[in-house]
């Protein structure tokens, strides 16, 4: 089974620049999830997906970052324009979540991608 | 508002059982997850705790006690490949991981 693809793996922009990173979930994962990491620190999520809804947005910098996920598969996240702070690593990850009668259920098990190092100039 | 605390690093010998603790604030929360991380890695699901009590996985185990806002990860026999960064997460409909632990194992 095809893990979490992530593309591209590394990207270095010049400050005021677009950036674009693409995520492709586990096929038949209905959750999907953009962190950022920066380093020495645990992953921040940015933003939620259920199918094609973003449940939980609030910590995704609304003035410069966007993110979609049409057809509720893949996803994009995008800055522009980027930062220097920006520099991280963009982390993608999916999960299959039964939700009944409203709410998170499941293990939390995500399985993550192998990121998007990001480096802003 | 809500935080996790772990200790920033954790140095053991090969063969010894190494204990991290998490700490959080938070509440009504689903759940308690562990992650590894290996250098340059993406993080890796080791376990999840709905209930107060020990949940076993092999060389691994995590504990959870809603009441003391506690939880820990137990890792037994330790070997080289254990040198990593160990991350709680809480679960509550959001999610956030702890800054992590680095566990040196050394020979």
């Amino acid at each position: 089974e095809a893990g979490v693809v992530q593309s591209p793996r590394y990207k270095i922009i010049e400050k005021k620049q677009p950036v674009a990173f693409w995520c492709n979930p586990i096929s038949g994962h209905n959750t999907l999830y953009w962190y950022r990491q920066n380093l020495g620190q645990g992953p921040e999520l940015l933003i939620r997906y259920e199918n094609e809804e973003a449940v939980d947005d609030s910590q995704l910098p609304k003035d410069r970052f966007s993110a979609e996920r049409l057809k509720g598969v893949d996803s994009t996240l995008k800055i522009q324009p980027a930062e220097l702070g920006d520099s991280a690593v963009y982390l993608c990850a999916s999960s299959l979540v039964r939700g009944i009668w409203g709410g998170y259920r499941g293990n939390n098990e995500q399985f993550f991608g192998p990121g998007t190092r990001l480096t802003v100039l | 508002g809500q935080s996790l605390e772990q200790p920033s690093e954790v140095t053991a010998v090969e063969g010894a059982i190494v204990q991290i603790n998490c700490t959080y604030q938070t509440s009504g929360f689903y759940g308690l997850s562990w992650y590894q991380q290996h250098d340059g890695g993406a993080p890796t699901f080791l376990s999840y705790n709905a209930l107060d009590g020990l949940e076993e996985t092999g060389r691994f185990s995590s504990f959870l006690s809603r009441s003391d806002s506690y939880g820990y990860l137990l890792l037994q026999e330790l070997q080289m490949k254990d040198s990593a960064s160990y991350f709680c997460a809480v679960n509550f409909n959001k999610f956030y991981f702890g800054s992590g632990t680095k566990l040196n194992v050394k020979p």
